[in-house]
């Protein structure tokens, strides 16, 4: 059973830094690319970051570029997402996701979320 | 970036009717190689995360009802469930995969009249 395991949200001041991990289970974590994609309150769906399986290709939304940077463990199947910098518009649940196909492939699994407070 | 814009914005649709849900893309999604469209629609229900219903415009995930159907092409897509029931009342999305930059329509969120 595939299962994706995000942590390491919480409340932080703006300007500060935080960072997420997601660790992912049941599948060949070394073979397929990842993602983060949050979601303020009340709002709808944003991508962050993604990053390919071996770790050699990054993206990042232009919202986060300069501040956010994904990165990834293969031996520990377990993704990263450090985020420095933040701002009150950051403020959301942040999911790691797995596409189906590399990047170009539909979201099949999601984690449950991390929640990020940024709040003075 | 490819900008994704869903209508309506919210719908109510009494139980047993057809509800229908619009994407439209700001450029194509078809990858002509494969004519296939890099698109999917998921479903969303407070506090969840998103689910998967359909991939690439029209493909079914395992599982999910025959009631929900995908159709489109290019830069219109539609999502549509045949007759509504209690438990379909969430938020949809539609989504482009064609770039690794992935980008999602705003939401429609669905309930019962």
């Amino acid at each position: 059973e595939v299962q994706l395991l995000e942590s390491g949200g919480g409340l932080v001041q703006p300007g500060g830094s935080l960072r997420l991990s997601c660790a992912a289970s049941g599948f060949t974590f070394d073979s397929s690319a990842m993602s983060w994609v949050r979601q303020a309150p009340g709002k709808g769906l944003q991508w962050v970051s993604a990053i390919s399986d071996g770790g050699g290709s990054t993206y990042h939304a232009d919202s986060v570029k300069g501040r956010f940077t994904i990165s990834r463990d293969n031996s520990k199947s377990t993704l990263y997402l450090q985020m420095n910098s933040l701002r009150d518009e950051d403020t959301a649940v942040y999911y790691c996701a797995k596409p189906s196909w590399a990047l170009l492939g539909p979201v099949d699994y999601w984690g449950q979320g991390t929640l990020v407070t940024v709040s003075s | 970036d490819i900008v994704m814009t869903q209508s309506p914005d919210s719908l109510a649709v009494s139980l047993g009717e057809r509800a229908t849900i619009n994407c439209k893309s700001s450029q194509s999604v078809l990858y002509s190689s494969n004519n296939k469209n890099y698109l999917a629609w998921y479903q969303q229900k407070p506090g969840q995360p998103p689910k998967l219903l359909i991939s690439w415009a029209s493909t079914r995930k395992s599982g999910v009802p025959d009631r929900f159907s995908g159709s489109g092409s290019g830069t219109d897509f539609t999502l549509t469930i045949s007759s509504l029931q209690a438990e379909d009342v969430a938020v949809y999305y539609c989504q482009q995969y064609y770039t690794p930059t992935w980008t999602f329509g705003q939401g429609t969120k669905v309930e019962i009249k």
